[in-house]
């Protein structure tokens, strides 16, 4: 059953903590994405990565860090340096082929008390 | 274009009638697009895309249209069902942005539907 995975659903954590959300992909695909969306709000670009062992930030990378160590993995640790982390964040994987379709995890809810 | 602080823009239909989502790209050199579905607490879904070369698709029950004249393209639903209520995005490659590959999302639009 192919497809990208992200834990946990829900995710509490109490203010001034660092908290890693897990992404997962077995679609063999090269490109990882971390987005963030508020409520009511479109989706907004945190970091991502072409290949294994690299990433660039994205729009919004402050306050956020990634690592890609292996081709199925891209772990997102929101630190206590952002300000506002409460949101529900999407990781999305894509083959890097010439249409770019991105294919999306079920998303973590992330409340930060 | 930028969606941060912006209310999603929201279209009501009624169950039955055909829903058409609009959505604007601002760079000529874009030459292929996506439209995505997300349902309420889920993340989007791959709804159908469109290539430059191409003024119309079809899928099951939608179809895309694009024209490149003016920078629009829309999806359009046709009877629509309740399960279609979510928020629609288009989304395109940034022709900007080289080897670093990335896509470009629009707002967003909410689509409500009254049985």
């Amino acid at each position: 059953d192919g497809g990208i995975t992200q834990s946990p659903k829900y995710l509490f954590r109490k203010e001034g903590q660092n908290v890693t959300l897990s992404c997962e992909q077995n679609l063999n695909h090269d490109a990882m994405y971390w987005y963030r969306q508020d409520p009511g709000q479109g989706l907004r670009l945190i970091y991502y990565s072409q290949i294994v062992n690299d990433f660039q930030k994205g729009d919004i990378a402050e306050g956020y860090s990634v690592s890609r160590e292996k081709k199925e993995s891209f772990p997102l640790t929101v630190t206590s340096a952002q300000k506002n982390p409460t949101a529900f964040y999407l990781c999305a994987s894509s083959s890097g082929d010439d249409t770019d379709t991105q294919y999306f995890g079920p998303g973590t809810r992330l409340t930060v008390l | 274009g930028e969606s941060v602080g912006l209310h999603l823009p929201t279209l009501s239909v009624q169950e039955g009638d055909n829903s058409i989502i609009n959505c604007a790209y601002s760079n000529s050199a874009s030459d292929y697009f996506i439209w995505y579905k997300q349902e309420s607490g889920k993340g989007p879904q791959f709804i159908i895309d469109i290539r430059s070369n191409m003024d119309k698709r079809q899928g099951q029950r939608v179809t895309v249209l694009l024209n490149k004249t003016v920078k629009h393209l829309s999806l359009q639903i046709a009877a629509t069902q309740p399960g279609d209520s979510a928020v629609y995005f288009c989304a395109d490659p940034d022709p900007n942005a080289g080897n670093n590959r990335k896509l470009i999302w629009g707002l967003g639009t909410s689509l409500a539907v009254n049985p």
